[in-house]
């Protein structure tokens, strides 16, 4: 069974700091990995998706890496700034089984300081 | 362009009542999905739907829980009897095309509070 961990679960760092979030999942049989951006009392807003045959996906400030064979992603954001802060969360599309069964991790909430 | 539109934002009701929510996805979208997040669970699918039709319902958690998608605008989800172990927070997506190489575009949710 498909399983999805993130940490750390809660990140502060002072502006204008570039930092990495850490995903990992159990089984390297995936479509793709998606990263989320979750701000309080709001749904998901997709960030980046990365194929399973990609190993990176880029967008401005964001950069995130998948290595399917150690079942690791990583998310890494450049120059932090406040408007940053809000839950991230990624998610796995399994090979088999119900292709719409997304598995998400539970998230890292990151706190940018002015 | 809209987004996906849940409705009600929040409801709170008492323990035993019927609960409906409801979702309009994305226009030409053929992919819907419902999703509940709490705390101790995170985010879990419950059903989701390929041009109106249910594809995978495995985790809707009882009989209790029922979802519907007549046309291609609107869906349903209804637990009836609710249960205060149902309150949670219902998401609704939707998806274009493929969804292997498609990201899922989330409603704002509704907060569902059972006492």
């Amino acid at each position: 069974k498909q399983e999805v961990t993130q940490i750390p679960a809660a990140l502060s760092v002072p502006e204008g700091e570039n930092l990495v979030l850490n995903c990992s999942f159990t089984d390297s049989a995936i479509y793709n990995l998606q990263w989320f951006r979750q701000d309080p009392g709001k749904g998901l807003t997709s960030l980046l998706l990365i194929q399973s045959s990609q190993r990176e996906q880029t967008s401005g400030r964001l950069n995130a890496s998948l290595d399917k064979s150690s079942g690791r992603s990583t998310l890494y954001i450049a120059a932090s700034q406040p408007g940053d802060s809000a839950t991230y969360l990624c998610a796995v599309l399994n090979y088999g089984g119900s292709q719409g069964n997304l598995i998400f991790g539970k998230g890292t909430k990151l706190s940018v300081k002015p | 362009d809209a987004g996906v539109i849940q409705s009600p934002r929040h409801e709170v009701t008492e323990m035993g009542q019927e609960v409906t929510l409801r979702c309009k996805p994305i226009s030409g979208h053929d992919y819907l999905f419902w999703y509940r997040q709490t705390m101790m669970r995170g985010l879990e699918l419950l059903i989701y739907f390929n041009n109106n039709v249910p594809i995978d319902d495995s985790g809707m958690p009882e009989d209790r829980f029922s979802a519907k998608m007549p046309n291609a605008s609107f869906s349903t989800l209804k637990i009836q009897p609710s249960e205060p172990r149902d309150s949670a927070v219902y998401f609704c997506a939707s998806s274009p095309g493929r969804i292997s190489n498609q990201p899922q575009h989330f409603g704002d949710g509704t907060r569902l509070s059972i006492l």
